[in-house]
């Protein structure tokens, strides 16, 4: 069954490095999505993408976090300059229309130090 | 807009009993509800999802969920628990692009 990738699963960072989170998401997918989920709190949507172009965000989607689709296959988070808060679990998502289900990955343990 | 309530951050119950798990939604549009499971350290796993077909879903390990418009809840079952079904469970809303999660629910089965 066609499944949401993402590497790393887990990574450490120094605060104020710059770290990228790698997603492949279902092949015939159109729509792109990141979440995070915080240490004991719910899952947050951070942005959306389509057609090479962020189509909503969060207001925790700062100037600090981009995200990218380099090449036909996969779709980058990237946030400059990570903080202690920025430890989190990061989920990638993709869905094949604009309303229809969302497919999650295994998600990316971010710990900031 | 929407949004989600759970209720209850903690549910117990004993090996073999009912499981219900609340949720209850907003949306400006018609909906579309999810119930997602986390097991400790792993990823989100879809249980189940409404999108405007039949009003009872059933999903994966025995649960199933009922949507009522007129009280706006979607609320998770399962007639009998398993050890195994210990986890966190998320009920989300989806409309447009994004999807909204609840604030979850820590199932704790009980031997």
């Amino acid at each position: 069954e066609p499944e949401v990738t993402q590497t790393p699963s887990h990574q450490v960072t120094q605060m104020g490095q710059e770290v990228i989170l790698r997603c492949v998401p279902i092949s015939n997918h159109l729509y792109f999505y990141w979440y995070r989920q915080i240490l004991g709190q719910k899952v947050e949507f951070l942005v959306s993408f389509y057609n090479n172009e962020i189509s909503e965000k969060s207001e925790i989607f700062d100037d600090q976090f981009s995200v990218e689709r380099p090449d036909g296959s996969n779709f980058t988070l990237k946030i400059r300059s990570t903080k202690l808060e920025d430890s989190a679990m990061y989920f990638c998502a993709s869905s094949e229309e604009r309303d229809t289900e969302a497919f999650f990955g295994q998600g990316t343990r971010l710990t900031v130090v | 807009a929407q949004s989600v309530t759970q209720l209850g951050s903690h549910v117990s119950v004993s090996e073999g009993a009912l499981v219900l798990l609340r949720c209850n939604y907003s949306s400006s549009v018609p909906p579309y509800l999810f119930w997602y499971v986390q097991y400790p350290n792993q990823g989100l796993q879809l249980l189940l999802k409404y999108t405007s077909a039949a009003t009872l879903v059933k999903g994966i390990n025995g649960f199933e969920a009922e949507f009522k418009k007129s009280e706006t809840s979607f609320h998770l079952t399962k007639p009998s628990a398993h050890m195994r079904d210990a986890a966190e469970y998320f009920c989300a809303v989806g409309g447009y692009q994004k999807v909204t999660f609840g604030t979850g629910t820590k199932l704790q089965v009980i031997p």
